[in-house]
């Protein structure tokens, strides 16, 4: 069985400029999770998904984060401007249903705001 | 709100020491648990998990965690480190209940000396 897929696995921009990065959930897991990931942090939820709706982005950044998750499958997230503080890496997750306990992660993507 | 913490960013074991990552959560009621581990430039892999049921639990890799309710505590332990233990550990805490919500504490980085 495949894991969570995501893309690019790092992306180097200049601030202001726009950045968008893509997760393929496993097959069948109807809850997608974006976390970010501060440098000697811990992950943070960013927003979260039940199939194709966000249920849940109170910590999602609105004025330049925006996300989607179109049929309840793949999910982009989406930085625009970017800013030197969102270098971080941006983790993907899900699992098969909101009350599961277990999140399966994808590799994340590193992003670094010159 | 629920946190945790973990004391010691960085722990140092000889190979085939004995392996203890500290966790604490703050809640009121007692939460979900779970240990991650984190290798490079890869996402995290759920190592172990408390639901409420044996308060021992035994996960992949050898390792196993406590739940103790008297302390607040959750300590991740391994009986003799393999250099393949080196890794990044994270301890999450997930309120009882619908609050799916996983926190996750700062990590600890484990490297193992041969």
């Amino acid at each position: 069985e495949a894991g969570v897929v995501q893309s690019p696995r790092y992306k180097i921009i200049e601030k202001k400029q726009p950045v968008a990065f893509w997760c393929n959930p496993i097959s069948g897991h109807n809850t997608l999770y974006w976390y970010r990931q501060n440098l000697g942090q811990g992950p943070e939820l960013l927003i979260r998904y039940e199939n194709e709706e966000a249920v849940d982005d109170s910590q999602l950044p609105k004025d330049r984060f925006s996300a989607e998750r179109l049929k309840g499958v793949d999910s982009t997230l989406k930085i625009q401007p970017a800013e030197l503080g969102d270098s971080a890496v941006y983790l993907c997750a899900s699992s098969l249903a909101r009350g599961s306990y277990e999140q399966y992660f994808g590799p994340g993507t590193r992003l670094t705001v010159t | 709100a629920q946190s945790v913490t973990q004391l010691g960013s960085h722990v140092s074991v000889s190979e085939g020491a004995l392996v203890l990552l500290r966790c604490n959560y703050s809640s009121s009621v007692p939460p979900y648990l779970f240990w991650y581990v984190q290798y490079p430039n890869q996402g995290l892999q759920l190592l172990l998990k408390y639901t409420s049921a044996a308060t021992l639990v035994k996960g992949i890799n050898g390792f196993e965690a406590e739940f103790k309710k008297s302390e607040t505590s959750f300590h991740l332990t391994k009986p003799s480190a393999h250099m393949s233990d080196a890794a990044e550990y994270f301890c999450a805490v997930r309120p009882a209940g619908d609050d799916y919500k996983l926190s996750f504490g700062a990590g600890t980085t484990v490297t193992v000396r041969a």
